[in-house]
């Protein structure tokens, strides 16, 4: 599959903990987004890097997160003092060249309990 | 500020019904409109995009930007057709052009 790929798939973690997770962009697409989406809602976005520099942050985004693209290639989010709010599926997503169309990943499932 | 709303949540028709999925923006400038799919277990995918102005799997859409809206439709709904639609707008010169996304309508087509 040389689409977007997210992993884990799945993670459970006791509120409190850290957990990290890991987008692989498709090669050579240098935009990547991340976004969060829970129940019943669309996806909302969290954070942009452009290679390796994050551009643009949403307010979603509290200080308990942060998000590194080292690189310019993968990406990972890290979420820090999970709290069960936190729970929902976390997307990445990357563009490439000229073109406005977001390739998506599977997404990471994140349970806190 | 920009916002995508999509009023109906669920929609269900009959198989070879005509098949209407509402969604209305809003933004200050000029927006690009997109539909994504989502099939059950497989990943957001683009559908179509306004400025294609194509048809896809039989889906087309048009931009009217007097009423804001960037309805999808479909002559004869297929089963397959079944899945969750997310309308989105993606702002142009927005830095990032980042996507904001309505809630979403499960299109549900039954035989």
């Amino acid at each position: 599959d040389t689409g977007v790929s997210q992993n884990p798939r799945h993670k459970i973690t006791k509120r409190g903990q850290n957990v990290t997770f890991r987008c692989d962009p498709i090669s050579e697409h240098n935009r990547l987004y991340w976004y969060r989406q829970t129940l019943g809602q669309g996806p909302e976005f969290l954070t942009y890097f452009q290679n390796e520099a994050q551009l643009e942050k949403s307010r979603l985004l509290s200080d308990r997160f942060s998000a590194e693209r080292p690189k310019g290639s993968f990406s990972t989010l890290e979420i820090q003092r999970t709290e069960q709010g936190d729970s929902a599926m976390y997307l990445c997503a990357t563009k490439g060249g000229n073109w406005n169309e977001a390739f998506f990943g599977q997404g990471t499932r994140l349970t806190v309990v | 500020a920009q916002r995508v709303t999509q009023p109906e949540k669920l929609l269900s028709v009959f198989k070879g019904a005509p098949v209407e999925l509402k969604c209305n923006y809003s933004y200050s400038g000029s927006p690009e409109l997109f539909w994504y799919v989502q099939y059950s277990r497989q990943r957001l995918q683009l559908l179509l995009r306004h400025i294609s102005r194509e048809s896809i799997k039989g889906f087309t859409a048009d931009l009217n930007k007097g009423e804001t809206s960037f309805h999808l439709k479909k002559p004869f709904a297929q089963e397959e057709d079944s899945a969750m639609y997310y309308c989105a707008l993606s702002g142009l010169g927005n830095y990032g052009q980042n996507f904001v996304f309505g809630p979403g309508t499960r299109l549900s087509v039954l035989p």
